[in-house]
């Protein structure tokens, strides 16, 4: 069975100032999604960052990239330039991948971060 | 429209009544969930169907009744509901099948919020 672990359940960050968020995992499978994502306090559970298991390289969209190391089950991910639309719930989650990119089974989620952005 | 929408987005229903709770997209997603949220906790897994055919049930107790009409729409009908059932519902869809793994990932609507009295 697949378990994800945040072990930050709370976290603050000055304004303009960089975060980063822990995530560990465990799993048996070799091909799998991980995933973060954001959800704020308007509850709408927001796609953050994606990185595919079989890919070496770390993800980055804007001033989110993630630290991705296989080998140590790691997934953490650095919030650069905080904003205070950042705020928000932050859930890292992962999915076992079929051969086809598709799923293969549930979204499993960790328990969350809760970050706040301070100005 | 890369949107999921859930209506409606809050409800207040007795322990005796029957509503309905809905979700549309228009992605061309192939699978679609259902998801419960208790406050300050992950989403929990209730339902997934997958080219419209339930493919999980999470032991979900039996006054939820999911539904799938079609590849776009997903209903929760909900009857007899008790108020440890208050939560927020997320509907989500992704794509299934052959397809790009770059663009892989979850849609999720805003959820209904959900208080039974």
């Amino acid at each position: 069975a697949q378990t994800v672990t945040q072990s930050q359940p709370e976290m603050s960050v000055q304004e303009a100032e960089t975060v980063t968020l822990s995530c560990t995992y465990d799993t048996s499978e070799n091909n799998y999604y991980l995933f973060w994502y954001k959800q704020p306090p308007s509850r709408q559970m927001i796609l953050v960052i994606r990185q595919e298991a079989y890919k070496q390289q770390n993800a980055t969209e804007n001033r989110f990239s993630v630290n991705f190391q296989k080998a140590a089950k790691s997934f953490s991910l650095k919030i650069s330039d905080s904003q205070l639309g950042d705020t928000a719930m932050y859930f890292c989650a992962f999915m076992k991948r079929n051969r086809y990119g598709g799923s293969q089974g549930n979204l499993i989620f960790g328990k969350g971060t809760k970050l706040s952005v301070k100005p | 429209d890369t949107e999921v929408t859930q209506t409606p987005k809050h409800l207040v229903m007795g322990m005796t009544n029957k509503k309905s709770l809905k979700c549309e997209q228009h992605m061309g997603h192939r699978a679609m969930y259902w998801y419960k949220q208790k406050a300050k906790k992950p989403p929990e897994l209730m339902f997934v169907y997958s080219y419209e055919k339930l493919s999980i049930n999470e032991s979900v107790p039996s006054r939820f009744s999911p539904e799938c009409p079609n590849s776009s729409l997903l209903n929760l009908h909900l009857h007899a509901l008790q108020p440890e059932d208050s939560a927020l519902y997320l509907c989500a869809s992704s794509p299934e099948g052959r397809r790009d793994p770059s663009n892989y990932g979850y849609t999720f609507g805003s959820g209904t919020r959900l208080t039974v009295v």
